[in-house]
């Protein structure tokens, strides 16, 4: 069974950076798949943040890209998600989620993570 | 504003069929993925593809794709589908990912 888990600091200050990790279970990162964070402010819809490949190919939100580092590490078998010079509009629940995209034109998120919920505060 | 479009929110009564749809330039192309979720819990891919269900999803369930809309059909809703449900797919582009808005649905 296939298992994933947000895990960081559920507290950040302005200005800093937003750090998480998402170790997966019962699979391994480097046989395949894609892996995505996505995030869901409090009261509001989903936003996906952006994707990894196992192998390192990384795909973000144009409207994040400038402040988003997605890694994969494969020995310890969990990706990461970074973000840069957060605001309060950064305050929400983040999840990480396995990405499926083998088949051409379906595409979809087929495992999430229980999500965590990251406050933005000073 | 989202590429996709849902209607925020759609009611039906205990036992009938409801469509929750969902609009965008890029589902003339690409199928969309649809998620159900309950308050306080992580979303669930209920539909993929032309209309695929995962294991688990039972089958009043189904998708549809026509043109710019793709639809998430429930035949014979029932009090525990009573949730926030999220179609997922590509840019007008067709370059990066995008959800909708999100739907509510209220089971009377």
């Amino acid at each position: 069974q296939v298992q994933l888990q947000e895990s960081g600091p559920g507290l950040v200050k302005p200005s800093e950076t937003l750090s998480l990790t998402c170790p997966v279970s019962g699979y391994s990162i480097s046989s395949g798949y894609y892996w995505a964070w996505i995030r869901q402010p409090p009261g509001k819809g989903l936003e996906w943040i952006g994707s990894i490949s196992h192998s390192g190919s990384t795909y973000y939100n144009p409207s994040l890209k400038s402040r988003v580092t997605i890694s994969v590490d494969t020995s310890n078998n969990q990706f990461s998600l970074k973000l840069d010079s957060v605001t309060a509009a950064d305050t929400a629940v983040y999840y990480c989620a396995r990405w499926v995209a083998k088949q051409q034109l379906v595409e979809y998120f087929d495992l999430w993570g229980r999500g965590t919920l990251v406050i933005v505060s000073s | 504003s989202s590429e996709l479009t849902q209607d925020p929110a759609v009611s039906v009564a205990l036992g009938q069929t409801v469509r929750i749809t969902c609009q965008g330039d890029s589902l003339r192309t690409y199928y969309a993925s649809w998620y159900q979720q309950k308050p306080g819990q992580a979303p669930v891919l209920v539909i993929y593809g032309k209309n695929n269900r995962p294991s688990g999803i039972p089958d009043r369930f189904s998708g549809s794709s026509s043109g710019n809309t793709a639809s998430l059909t429930i035949t014979g809703a029932q009090a525990e589908d009573e949730a926030d449900y999220y179609c997922n797919s590509r840019d007008s582009n067709g370059n990066y990912l995008v959800f909708g808005g999100g739907t509510k649905l209220t089971v009377l």
